[in-house]
């Protein structure tokens, strides 16, 4: 089964410095999500990428960006890294219009910023 | 006040009790539910969606009142396995068509023998 697939598993960086992190989607679905779930906290999502563009991000600061490639495929980027961009960042992926049967997530990127 | 609010837990359960969770949303739009379950460090995983009449799997119980706004899921003759955080989670559409999970923080479920 060709479940969502993300990379790296874990990552550390330090502050100021830039990271990319990778998600390849479930066969047959086009839409990529991106979460932060901070220890202790649900998930937060940060942006969904459809038809290779941003559709709508959440709240966070232009430091966090992304891509999504004709493949579906995605990349997050995270510019000028601060210590409080330590969590664990999930990719989910699901098919345009078939919300109901909810995302498949990736087992994320935990990154810890020192 | 965050759009979707659950019990704070930790909920500390013997094996074989029958526990219920409840969750609450602010936003009205929001169309479809969820209940998924996250077990410590790995990902969240779609454990029901809910229905407006309300569904069943196993021992699992989901219930959804849209006048109310609330949700809840009914775990029976809980089993050591379950032990993990469910999240509530909601989802609505925004201008532009598209849609997202609004998550929970999470309660936490800890079933001991």
């Amino acid at each position: 089964d060709a479940g969502v697939t993300q990379s790296p598993t874990h990552l550390i960086k330090t502050r100021g410095q830039q990271v990319t992190l990778r998600c390849s989607p479930k066969s047959g679905h086009d839409t990529v999500s991106w979460y932060q779930q901070a220890l202790g906290q649900g998930p937060q999502f940060i942006f969904q990428y459809y038809e290779e563009e941003e559709r709508q991000r959440g709240n966070f600061p232009d430091r966090f960006s992304g891509h999504q490639f004709p493949n579906y495929s995605s990349e997050l980027n995270v510019n000028a890294l601060l210590l409080g961009d330590s969590a664990l960042y999930l990719c989910a992926s699901s098919l345009e219009g078939r919300l109901y049967y909810g995302y498949t997530f990736g087992s994320g990127t935990r990154l810890t910023v020192v | 006040r965050k759009e979707v609010e659950q019990d704070p837990g930790p909920f500390n359960v013997p094996e074989g009790a029958t526990v219920a969770f409840n969750c609450t949303y602010s936003n009205s739009a929001s169309q479809s539910f969820f209940w998924y379950r996250q077990d410590c460090r790995k990902e969240p995983k779609l454990l029901m969606s809910v229905y407006s009449s309300g569904n069943e799997d196993g021992r699992f119980t989901a219930q959804l009142n849209r006048a109310s706004q609330y949700i809840s899921l009914l775990i029976r003759d809980s089993k050591l396995s379950d032990s993990a955080t469910y999240l509530c989670v909601v989802s609505r559409t925004f201008s532009g068509g598209y849609n997202k999970l609004i998550f929970g923080a999470g309660t936490r479920l800890a079933v001991h023998p």
